[in-house]
């Protein structure tokens, strides 16, 4: 079956990093993307990789290994705005994402 | 304005009832998309259309129903709703490709008593 994993929970400090991580096992693979939603509010694109290799955005970088199946996004100089769930989604065979339930991160001053 | 706009956003109602959702987007988008998202569960897909004359049923249809009215309306029905439909629905929206991420409206959240 198609799986996608990844914590349910962090804790990190403000300023510090963290990383958060995902394994996917999909049916074929056609890229992973990652998603950030605040507490009762809609999911917001962040990255999408297909590639191997590590993506930056600013603040925010996301590291994709297809031979492990397995994704990262890393926050650095972390903000309390950003305490919230980060979606991990991979596209399948067929183009369909499959989304992790999520890890919430909550974010100590 | 909301690129992508959901209503109502809350909705609390009974055990039988029929229930419509609708979404509607001004980000001429062909792709249109429900969700819904329960505590503890990712997304999980309902229904989705790649255009107007296109319907397809997702991981988790059974209960639901959907028209396509206009590129730009997508409505969900729930034709005689159940306790467990309880959740917060999502419209999302994408371009043709397939690379592309989705776009969410702010949800509607339905309470079935």
């Amino acid at each position: 079956g198609q799986n996608i994993d990844q914590p349910t929970e962090m804790t990190a400090t403000e300023g510090a990093i963290v990383q958060i991580n995902c394994t996917y096992q999909t049916s074929g693979f056609n890229g992973l993307f990652w998603y950030q939603q605040h507490a009762g509010e809609a999911p917001t694109f962040l990255s999408y990789n297909v590639l191997d290799g590590l993506e930056e955005k600013g603040r925010f970088s996301s590291f994709l290994s297809r031979s492990k199946g397995y994704s990262y996004l890393l926050l650095k100089e972390l903000q309390m705005k950003d305490s919230a769930s980060y979606l991990c989604a991979g596209l399948d065979s067929n183009y369909q994402l499959i989304w992790g339930a999520g890890t919430k991160l909550i974010i100590k001053p | 304005d909301a690129d992508v706009t959901q209503t109502p956003r809350n909705r609390i109602t009974k055990t039988g009832k029929r229930i419509m959702l609708e979404c509607s987007q001004t980000k001429g988008h062909d792709r249109m998309y429900w969700y819904r998202q329960d505590p503890g569960l990712g997304l999980r897909l309902i229904y989705y259309s790649f255009d107007v004359k296109d319907i397809n049923k997702g991981e988790i249809s059974d209960g639901y129903s959907v028209s396509r009215q206009a590129q730009a309306k997508f409505s969900l029905s729930l034709e005689s709703a159940i306790p467990n439909q309880t959740a917060l629905y999502f419209c999302a929206t994408s371009a043709g490709e397939f690379n592309q991420p989705q776009h969410f409206g702010d949800g509607t959240r339905l309470s079935i008593l």
